[in-house]
């Protein structure tokens, strides 16, 4: 079975900071992954997909690595600003034929001015 | 990327009756689409996956007489919660998945708050 782990659970900083939210999973065996943010009372916002035959994906601020053979990935997010406050998910695709996501539980990002 | 809608964002029922939530995917054709829940800061669950034409899979402990999937085309799942009651006040969220081939993850929609008075 995945089981996806995210830390930190909870991260606050002052903005202009650089971060990294890390995220590890049990099986190494995946089709990709990708994370994700989530705003109070909202859906989910699809971030930065990384197949697994890639090692990193970058979008603006926000860089993604994996590390497939270590069942790693972190996202790192330059000079953080007050509206990168979200919940920061991410979820591996095992690749089945249903494709099924597994999340880790999150990091709750509050960017203070 | 890609847009997934949900329709409606909000209903209030009375406890027994139906409620029907609608998952589209608007520019792309989703060959799996799946329902998830989220209780308040909390992770989602997931409750079902549905292909098109065919019967949902359910996750254990989630009762498929009681939360109806239906997946009638590429693009467009329901999820209808029968005889609903105040315990199924949630946050219920879909997510479109393309065909692997194509490259793409998968898309959320903005979700529907259920509340059962």
């Amino acid at each position: 079975k995945q089981e996806v782990t995210q830390i930190p659970a909870a991260l606050s900083v002052p903005e202009g900071e650089n971060l990294v939210l890390n995220c590890s999973f049990t099986d190494s065996a995946i089709y990709n992954l990708q994370w994700f943010r989530q705003d109070p009372g909202k859906g989910l916002t699809s971030l930065l997909l990384i197949q697994s035959s890639q090692r990193e994906q970058t979008s603006g601020r926000l860089n993604a690595s994996l590390d497939k053979s270590s069942g790693r990935s972190t996202l790192y997010i330059a000079a953080s600003q007050p509206g990168d406050s979200a919940t920061y998910l991410c979820a591996v695709d095992r690749g089945s034929t249903l494709g099924r996501l597994y999340f880790g539980r999150g990091t709750q990002l509050t960017v203070w001015p | 990327g890609a847009v997934v809608s949900q329709h409606p964002s909000r209903v209030i029922c009375k406890s027994g009756t139906s409620v029907k939530i609608e998952c589209r995917s608007l520019d792309f054709q989703a060959t799996t689409m799946f329902w998830y829940r989220q209780f308040p800061k909390k992770s989602l669950m997931l409750m079902a996956t549905s292909n098109e034409g065919s019967k949902a899979t359910y996750e254990q402990g989630v009762e498929k007489d009681k939360f109806l999937i239906n997946h009638a085309s590429l693009t467009l799942s329901t999820l209808t919660v029968t005889s609903a009651h105040p315990e199924d006040s949630s946050f219920y969220i879909c997510s479109a998945r393309a065909d692997p081939s194509t490259g793409r993850g998968q898309y959320f929609g903005p979700g529907t708050r259920l509340t059962v008075t």
